[in-house]
């Protein structure tokens, strides 16, 4: 991916509502994609990553993502979200060189 | 399990000061990685470097040089701290040819006043 674009920043949901959370990526070869979590005072970890093969990864923590080559998306799902899911999301891509280039985050607040 | 340490979770300087970010890891990998990160504007990257004594600039050099004497030992050096370098500095480390997963430090929270 040349660069890669999370359209919510901010996102707010009660418990056990759906999550989605958008990301694209624009095109640049090599198409590996992440999503990245960053819980409140923790180090960034990796959710899933997508190399090739079946477009739905399962992740870590009932997290999953599905890879739509034809829309250049790969949104981050989970059906039903816990208190435990507040952080911030980082979506990422392959950017060549070894390097991954990130979208700007989206911040979840899940309320009890 | 792949640990990445960083020398200091917090960290306050004083503008036109040197500072030194240190990042060790312990998994003998090729590929050692700086990141600022700040809000609404996600992970941009600083500097990488692919090997010892090799380097290559990231998004953003501008202000920054790097160290990397060790394998397992990638400092960022802010040569004349200003403000607009208070961050959040990542250190990502990756190994292997086509594992493009990196794993991240605890991150240096920087200010500068």
């Amino acid at each position: 991916a040349q660069s890669v674009s999370q359209h919510n920043h901010h996102v707010i949901l009660s418990e056990a509502a759906s999550l989605e959370l958008g990301c694209n990526y624009s095109y640049g070869g090599t198409v590996n994609l992440f999503w990245y979590v960053q819980y409140p005072g923790q180090h960034l970890q990796l959710l899933l990553k997508y190399f090739s093969g079946d477009p739905l990864v399962k992740g870590i923590k009932g997290f999953e993502a599905e890879f739509i080559k034809s829309k250049f998306s790969f949104n981050l799902r989970k059906p039903s979200v816990q208190w435990s899911d507040t952080a911030e999301y980082f979506c990422a891509g392959y950017g060549g060189f070894q390097k991954l280039v990130f979208g700007t985050g989206t911040r979840l607040l899940v309320s009890p | 399990d792949v640990k990445v340490t960083q020398s200091s979770r917090y960290l306050v300087k004083r503008t036109g000061e040197k500072v030194f970010l240190e990042c060790v890891q312990d998994m003998d990998h090729e590929n050692m990685f700086w990141y600022r990160q700040d809000p609404g504007l996600g992970l941009r990257l600083i500097y990488f470097s692919y090997d010892v004594k090799m380097k290559e600039k990231g998004d953003i050099p501008e202000g920054y040089s790097v160290s990397r004497e060790k394998k397992e030992r990638f400092s960022l050096i802010l040569e004349s701290a200003s403000t607009n370098q208070t961050s959040m500095y990542l250190c990502a480390s990756l190994g292997g040819r086509r594992a493009y997963e990196q794993y991240f430090g605890p991150g240096t929270r920087l200010t500068v006043t």
